[in-house]
């Protein structure tokens, strides 16, 4: 079962921040966060993890609060290519990683 | 640098049937897990392989086995196929187990039981 709650789906504008939250509230202490998403018909794409410290690279940025009990993963200029669903994912390392429904992003122009 | 590559990409099959599914993981990579997913849900874990042995299980019958080979690459065999068994298997890879490190996933092998 995911530990994970996100929303079912999310609009954003094409260009702007797209903000994707998730709680995490029974993440245990040495819990990764991790984010995938998967774009229509293809694998699941990595995106970023973090444990305690905010993260970033070259596709998005990971807030983590400081009680960890929620996230959010920032896409700072949306495009349309960032449409597909997004998973947020709770796990010691990546064996066995447990997905929900994700949350199904939509860019729009 | 070829990444995760499995096959064959769409089959169909009947109730009963059995089916043999193929994944080559990525260069470096020995590490294979496979995933089920069903339409409009997200992957589920299935086991995963490491050094030609099942390391991990989730929630799956005995009529899923695998396999794991000395070159990495790896099988999933479905046997006595239902209905429910309709879904996009999905191969991953990594570089050991326990890392902290992305998986790589295949682009899936779409499984349609009549």
């Amino acid at each position: 079962d995911a530990k994970t709650t996100q929303p079912t789906s999310m609009d954003c504008a094409e260009g702007r921040a797209a903000n994707l939250p998730c709680n995490h509230s029974t993440i245990s202490g040495n819990e990764y966060v991790y984010w995938y998403r998967q774009i229509h018909s293809q694998g699941p794409q990595y995106i970023i993890h973090g444990l305690k410290n905010n993260e970033t690279n070259e596709m998005a940025s990971l807030i983590i609060t400081e009680d960890r009990k929620s996230s959010t993963l920032i896409l700072p200029h949306a495009t349309l290519r960032d449409t597909a669903v997004y998973y947020c994912i709770v796990n010691l390392d990546n064996n066995d990683m447990r997905f929900g429904a994700g949350t199904r992003l939509t860019v729009k122009p | 640098d070829a990444g995760v590559t499995q096959s064959p990409t769409h089959l169909i099959k009947t109730r009963g049937q059995q089916v043999t599914l193929r994944c080559s993981p990525k260069s470096g990579h020995d590490t294979v897990s496979w995933y089920q997913q069903a339409l409009g849900q997200g992957p589920q874990f299935i086991f995963q392989y490491y050094e030609e042995e099942e390391r991990q299980r989730g929630n799956f019958p005995d009529r899923f086995s695998g396999h794991q080979f000395p070159n990495y690459s790896s099988e999933l065999n479905v046997n006595a196929l239902l209905l429910g068994d309709s879904a996009l298997y999905l191969c991953a890879s990594s570089r050991g187990r326990g890392h902290t490190g992305e998986l790589f996933f295949g682009e899936g092998s779409r499984l349609t039981v009549l």
